[in-house]
């Protein structure tokens, strides 16, 4: 069961024009939602998050909208550049099983969307 | 500062021979630490979160073993290696509203 879904393994934009990457989810239980990017053999690395009681997020050039009744949310990058080419995930973030009010919590990732920003 | 180290960045290892990748953490003390994999196709998987010294749990059933005999020392561990066990893992440390991950190793089961 995939709770959490990329389903375009890639996207490719315009220097410029803005990136949309989308993701779905199943878990009603999420308490917040991450974006990461990630460049080849690096570790990834956070971006923006959006708690379950927002709708929306901005940071800079990095807007993420949150639809919990779709259960869907979206990354925007606005002017994309060619440096933001590189895997993004969207995670969600949800407390381990048995754990009510604990410290540590789980991330579930989706399979990612290469974005590939030409100039 | 706070930092996150993991090595080695790259291994190649024949099926069958043991693997032991090791993370640590600086700057904080009793850090929740996790071990996570990406699969080539696919996303980033969780195999095992740790809360403390001695304290593993396991998400998903493998032939991978984790242990933590430091309070910010994470080891992911095999005995025999297999094709399958190939992949980018990661070492990630929970932070107050995220995550760190490490620099990542890029495990070949040959």
């Amino acid at each position: 069961d995939q709770q959490v879904k990329q389903n375009s393994p890639s996207l490719s934009v315009q220097e410029g024009r803005i990136s949309i990457l989308n993701c779905d989810y199943t878990n009603s239980m999420f308490d917040y939602f991450l974006w990461y990017k990630k460049y080849p053999a690096e570790g990834p690395t956070f971006l923006i998050s959006i708690s379950s009681i927002k709708d929306k997020n901005e940071d800079g050039r990095f807007t993420v909208f949150l639809n919990k009744s779709a259960k869907h949310l979206s990354l925007h990058i606005v002017p994309s550049q060619p440096g933001d080419s590189a895997v993004y995930f969207c995670a969600g973030h949800t407390q381990p099983r048995g754990e009510v009010g604990g410290s540590q919590g789980n991330l579930i990732f989706g399979k990612g969307t290469k974005l590939s920003v030409k100039p | 500062s706070q930092t996150i180290h993991q090595w080695p960045a790259t291994l190649v290892q024949p099926v069958g021979s043991p693997l032991s990748l090791e993370c640590t953490v600086e700057g904080t003390s009793n850090p929740n630490l996790y071990w996570y994999r990406q699969a080539a196709g696919r996303g980033l998987q969780l195999l095992f979160y740790s809360v403390g010294i001695g304290q593993i749990s396991s998400e998903v059933p493998q032939n991978l073993s984790a242990s933590r005999p430091q309070d910010r020392q994470f080891i992911l561990s095999s005995k025999k290696l297999l094709l399958s066990d190939s992949g980018f893992y990661l070492c990630a440390w929970l932070q107050r509203g995220g995550y760190t991950f490490g620099s990542g190793t890029r495990l070949t089961v040959v």
